[in-house]
């Protein structure tokens, strides 16, 4: 069964802080890693996708990683704003003729001041 | 560019009663479709995809049903509402066939059964 989990499930820190958050898969055959921000009650927003061959990509202070051997990514968030609260989604998908895909649950971000 | 539009923003709805929420792309042709629900504090749940119109593909058996009457209208429908159909229900649009089937969402509706 394709599944992506995320961790943490919850993640604090500081304004200015730096911050990784997680995900793993076991979705196969890969096509792609996307990234989303979801602010709330607001839809996702995408931040990154990578596909097999690509093993980082950076969005001004979000930077993804991958390593499709192990199977995992993160997003690693620099110099934090207050603006970057919010639910990080990991997406992964298979090769399909509709591009379906697999959700994490999200690690949901809060950064004070 | 390319927009999406969902409505109603927020919706509340007795048990039982009939549901119709209505998702529009512009900009684009021939996208492929999809509704999610998301339930609070969880991630979200491919309810129903299209790669064209008329064609419909249910990933979950459930109380809702989905159409696609033109290229860039999708609905989400249901006969009589259920206590566990609340949620935030989103709607998004893909182009192609190719590696970068990037998802697109909308801004949600935020459906609350009582």
């Amino acid at each position: 069964k394709n599944q992506v989990e995320q961790s943490p499930q919850s993640l604090i820190i500081l304004e200015g802080k730096n911050c990784t958050l997680q995900c793993n898969y076991t979705v196969s055959p890969f096509s792609n890693l996307r990234w989303y921000k979801q602010d709330t009650g607001r839809g996702p927003v995408s931040l990154t996708i990578m596909t097999f061959s690509e093993n980082t990509k950076s969005n001004g202070r979000y930077t993804a990683t991958l390593d499709a051997d192990t199977k995992q990514s993160s997003l690693h968030i620099t110099a934090s704003q207050l603006s970057d609260s919010a639910s990080y989604i990991c997406v992964v998908s298979t090769f399909t003729n509709a591009g379906k895909s697999t959700f994490g649950d999200g690690t949901t971000l809060t950064v004070k001041p | 560019s390319q927009t999406i539009h969902q409505w109603p923003a927020t919706l509340v709805q007795p048990v039982g009663s009939p549901l119709s929420l209505e998702c529009t792309v512009e900009g684009t042709s021939n996208p492929n479709l999809y509704w999610y629900r998301q339930a609070a504090g969880r991630g979200l749940q491919l309810l129903f995809y299209s790669v064209g119109i008329g064609q419909i593909s249910s990933e979950v058996p459930q109380n809702l049903s989905a159409s696609r009457p033109q290229d860039r209208q999708f609905i989400l429908s249901s006969k009589k509402l259920l206590l566990s159909d609340s949620g935030f229900y989103l709607c998004a649009w893909s182009v192609g066939r190719g590696v970068y089937n990037e998802q697109f969402f909308g801004p949600g509706t935020r459906l609350t059964v009582l």
